[in-house]
């Protein structure tokens, strides 16, 4: 079946890049997803890229995606404190009603 | 204008009890959903619903029983709570099925 892999941890410092990887197995992936969870909060919609892109830029957020590897990415420029949270990878295939989530990722950003 | 509400946003309780958990969105969304995220924040579809209709439903205890009175709530009421419950249930809508979804904040059930 589908599968969504993350890492489960990383540490950057304030001001550095944040680079979160995830990687899956459906090769029909359509959409891909990034969603963001605050301690105590819900998730939030940050981005996502359709599967016929390579890149996509929004601010602070980069998003790449290696179809060929399953490979996708997001970097967080400037990070700040306040991108400290859970982030989570989705990826969603044109035939499944639901996306797959990955673990997710917690950043903790340092001073 | 929150998009997708829960109430409540806490919930703790007994053993044995019924509960229900509300899910109102003002998107315009055709679609919610039900999730359930665990202790080590694995996220897991419970149910689905467009249009009022039920479209998916994951192997989830028969205690668990949503009610969509219209397209833009979803509620789920859950029977003899056990212990096992206690998670995060988040609701979610999205416009159509297989389209983007928006998140509620989250009901935080604990079972005692």
């Amino acid at each position: 079946g589908e599968d969504v892999e993350q890492s489960l941890f990383l540490s950057v410092r304030e001001g550095d890049s944040s680079v979160i990887n995830c990687t899956y197995t459906d090769s029909s992936s359509t959409y891909l997803y990034w969603y963001k969870q605050e301690p105590g909060a819900g998730l939030q919609l940050l981005t996502y890229i359709f599967s016929n892109m390579d890149m996509k830029q929004d601010q602070r957020l980069t998003v790449l995606l290696n179809k060929k590897d399953k490979h996708l990415s997001l970097r967080i420029a400037d990070t700040q404190t306040g991108d400290s949270a859970i982030y989570f990878c989705a990826e969603h295939s044109g035939g499944s009603y639901i996306p797959t989530f990955g673990r997710g990722t917690s950043l903790i950003v340092h001073p | 204008d929150t998009a997708v509400s829960q109430t409540p946003k806490y919930l703790v309780t007994q053993m044995g009890n019924d509960k229900s958990i509300k899910c109102e969105q003002n998107l315009g969304h055709d679609t919610m959903y039900w999730y359930k995220q665990d202790s080590k924040k694995f996220l897991k579809i419970m149910f689905s619903y467009n249009n009022k209709e039920l479209i998916i439903n994951e192997t989830v205890p028969n205690r668990f029983s949503p009610k969509s009175p219209d397209k833009a709530h979803l509620n789920l009421h859950i029977n003899s709570l056990e212990l096992g419950d206690s998670a995060v249930y988040f609701c979610a809508s999205s416009k159509g099925e297989q389209e983007t979804q928006y998140f509620g904040p989250g009901t935080r059930l604990l079972v005692l």
